[in-house]
């Protein structure tokens, strides 16, 4: 049972675009959300949350929106650059954290 | 403030032998987790320790896997014995709060890479 899904495996953008990476979660007790961040070789590292009584939450060029209704969250990274390319990690919380599988984003400059 | 260490790196056995991983969290940190990565899925956790105790094992298959937070600080969590499946990155983290990771998020260290032959 796959609670917290991430259906692109990756994703390209050039730099200075925006990147947008699309989570959806079956689980309607999660009660927050976050992102984490994974370099080769390195443990995901936190990026950003968003309760789920919010709808945006916004931390410099990063961006969570969350639409309850549709069970879907979206990660927003404007002006995405270069260093911006690693494996993001959708998650959802309640008792505990579930993890998607991850997009991995790649930024061309 | 030193991150979350773990070691092995890397660690390579043949199925049926035992291995043992080992973590120190971060100074002061009270939850401790080990989760297992397998290859193109997300981290899946196995274990929690709240201080001393556990408080949620339910993914642990615990007919061959063991852990133990000694002191609430250190943890070791052993394979024994290791199946071809057990292959996967197994990553320990800690965090400040024993409550929601919403205002307290997890922090990881780099993980111990098993493969299992």
């Amino acid at each position: 049972d796959q609670q917290v899904k991430q259906n692109s495996p990756s994703l390209s953008v050039q730099e200075g675009r925006i990147s947008i990476l699309n989570c959806d979660y079956t689980n309607s007790m999660f009660d927050y959300f976050l992102w984490y961040k994974k370099y080769p070789a390195e443990g995901p590292t936190f990026l950003i949350s968003i309760s789920s009584i919010k709808d945006k939450n916004e931390d410099g060029r990063f961006t969570v929106f969350l639409n309850k209704s549709a069970k879907h969250l979206s990660l927003h990274i404007v002006p995405s650059q270069p260093g911006d390319s690693a494996v993001y990690f959708c998650t959802g919380g309640s008792e505990k954290l579930v993890f998607g599988k991850g997009t991995k984003l790649t930024v061309n400059p | 403030e030193a991150g979350v260490a773990q070691s092995p790196r890397y660690k390579i056995i043949e199925k049926r032998q035992s291995v043992a991983f080992w973590c120190n969290p971060i100074s002061g940190h009270a939850t401790l987790y080990w989760y297992q990565q397998i290859l193109g899925q997300g981290p899946k956790l196995l274990i929690q320790f709240q201080n001393n105790g556990v408080v949620d094992d339910s993914q642990l298959p615990k007919d061959r896997f063991s852990a133990e937070r000694l002191k609430g600080v250190d943890s070791t969590l052993k394979i024994q014995p290791a199946k071809l499946e057990d292959s996967a990155v197994y990553l320990c983290a800690s965090s400040v709060s024993t409550a929601s990771s919403y205002n307290s998020p997890l922090h990881f260290g780099n993980g111990t890479r098993l493969t299992v032959t």
